[in-house]
């Protein structure tokens, strides 16, 4: 049984470029959730969908940040223009329901030059 | 404002030793309070789950114990090993609707030979 597998596990990308992140759940959950954790920080929740719906994008950035889970495919979430504040580790968790323990990736550490 | 708050922020400890972590939390309606181990570049795994009306728990070398009325935690690791090193995260869950989790900053623990 497959984990919650993120990748790319390290990504690089210049100011201004877009940054995509996915993340595929374990098998059989249907609920993802996205966190971002800063260098001496704790992870802070960014946005929760089931599938094909965001059901809370109160932790997200309204501007350059999106998330999506089609019903086909991981999870994808995508920064726009990336500025060197966006550089953190982005974890993705999911959960066969909405209200069962949440299961983590190993991360996406992103970094802007 | 609902918070985590764990102390030390580090330590240091050799192997062979005990230690214990500490989680204060101002987290309502409390759900449950888990606590993560999160080694170096991996994403966090559960290592116990507490509920209102649990006091303790233990999973091996790990217990961990709660206080609802103080709103306080804590991890105690025994006979401490090299593979130890990590950082412990405390994370409350807020009851009702969905799983939405409230991390502390972690505790980053160093064993040392």
């Amino acid at each position: 049984n497959a984990g919650v597998m993120q990748n790319p596990r390290h990504l690089v990308r210049r100011r201004g470029q877009e940054a995509r992140l996915r993340c595929s759940p374990m098998k059989g959950h249907s609920h993802v959730y996205w966190y971002r954790q800063l260098p001496e920080e704790g992870l802070k929740f960014m946005v929760y969908l089931q599938k094909e719906n965001i059901i809370d994008e109160s932790g997200m950035p309204k501007e350059r940040f999106s998330a999506e889970f089609p019903k086909e495919g991981p999870s994808i979430l995508r920064i726009q223009q990336v500025v060197r504040g966006d550089s953190a580790a982005y974890f993705c968790a999911s959960s066969e329901q909405g209200d069962q323990p949440q299961h983590f990736g190993d991360g996406t550490r992103l970094s802007i030059l | 404002k609902n918070q985590v708050e764990q102390s030390p922020q580090s330590l240091i400890i050799l192997e062979g030793k005990n230690c214990t972590l500490q989680c204060n939390y101002t987290v309502s309606p409390f759900s449950n309070l888990r606590w993560y181990k999160q080694d170096t570049g991996r994403g966090p795994v559960s290592l116990t789950i507490m509920t209102f009306s649990e006091n303790t728990k233990s999973n091996g070398r790990y217990t961990a114990t709660l206080d609802a009325d103080t709103k306080q935690s804590s991890l105690h690791i025994t006979a401490s090993q090299l593979s130890d090193s990590a950082s412990y995260i405390c994370v409350v869950r807020i009851s009702g609707g969905y799983n939405k989790l409230i991390f502390g900053a972690g505790t980053r623990l160093a064993v040392h030979p």
